[in-house]
């Protein structure tokens, strides 16, 4: 079983669209939980950030984890074409020290809006 | 915002040569690590380096790899005999602690190409 699952579509939607992005996991031991957006060419850059379990939200953006079912996801509220990029989810564990910044990422979901 | 800067974006080296990738980290933070991205394929961790010293390693991150911080700004990954195989998107990334409040902010990459 791969650390980390995620479909990586692609996923066309229109825009305006609700889009649903999830991963899931089997090390019980990731505590830190992350999106990441990535255009072509280029770094990751973080979208949304979550530390265990619950909701985070940020504009259009939210971001949900379920640790008793290893289960995150991402929602995407009026998707737009700007949001068309890969979608990577990634997590870490609490070992202290530099093993917060040791990523583990999903494959990435290729996200398309069209106008 | 600051950003993590890498150089240079493109490089293209022969098998069997030395490269050297470099990383200007954000100024005030203080754990650096570096990633690959295979094409097509997930973002995966290398090495991790706090206090001038390497804190973990993946099994990838063998004795071909090497890191150093030369200087306060400078964070560099030496490839010693290129392999065809090392071709990849290289990602540096820096946080400010490796603890939850910090999340890890990318460079844009360079493209190692080996022919």
């Amino acid at each position: 079983q791969k650390e980390v699952e995620q479909d990586p579509g692609p996923l066309s939607v229109p825009e305006g669209a609700i889009v649903s992005l999830n991963c899931t996991y089997s090390n019980s031991a990731f505590q830190y939980f992350m999106w990441y957006r990535q255009y072509s060419r280029k770094g990751p850059e973080l979208l949304m950030y979550t530390y265990s379990s619950g909701n985070k939200e940020d504009g259009r953006f939210t971001a949900q984890v379920d640790k008793s079912s290893k289960y995150i996801s991402l929602f995407i509220r009026d998707s737009q074409p700007s949001d068309s990029a890969t979608y990577l989810c990634a997590m870490s564990s609490n070992a202290g020290g530099t093993s917060y910044g040791k990523l583990t990422f999903g494959q990435g979901t290729i996200l398309t809006v069209h106008p | 915002e600051p950003e993590v800067t890498q150089t240079p974006s493109h490089q293209v080296t022969q098998m069997g040569q030395e490269v050297i990738l470099r990383c200007v980290p954000i100024s005030n933070h203080l754990y650096f690590y570096w990633y690959r991205q295979i094409l097509g394929q997930k973002v995966e961790f290398l090495v991790s380096f706090y206090n001038n010293e390497i804190s973990e390693k993946s099994e990838i991150f063998d004795d071909q790899f090497s890191v150093e911080r030369p200087d306060g700004s400078n964070f560099t990954l030496k490839i010693r005999s290129t392999k065809l195989e090392d071709s990849a998107m290289y990602f540096c990334a820096s946080t400010t602690e490796g603890r939850n409040n910090s999340p890890l902010h990318f460079g844009n990459g360079t493209r190692l190409t080996v022919t």
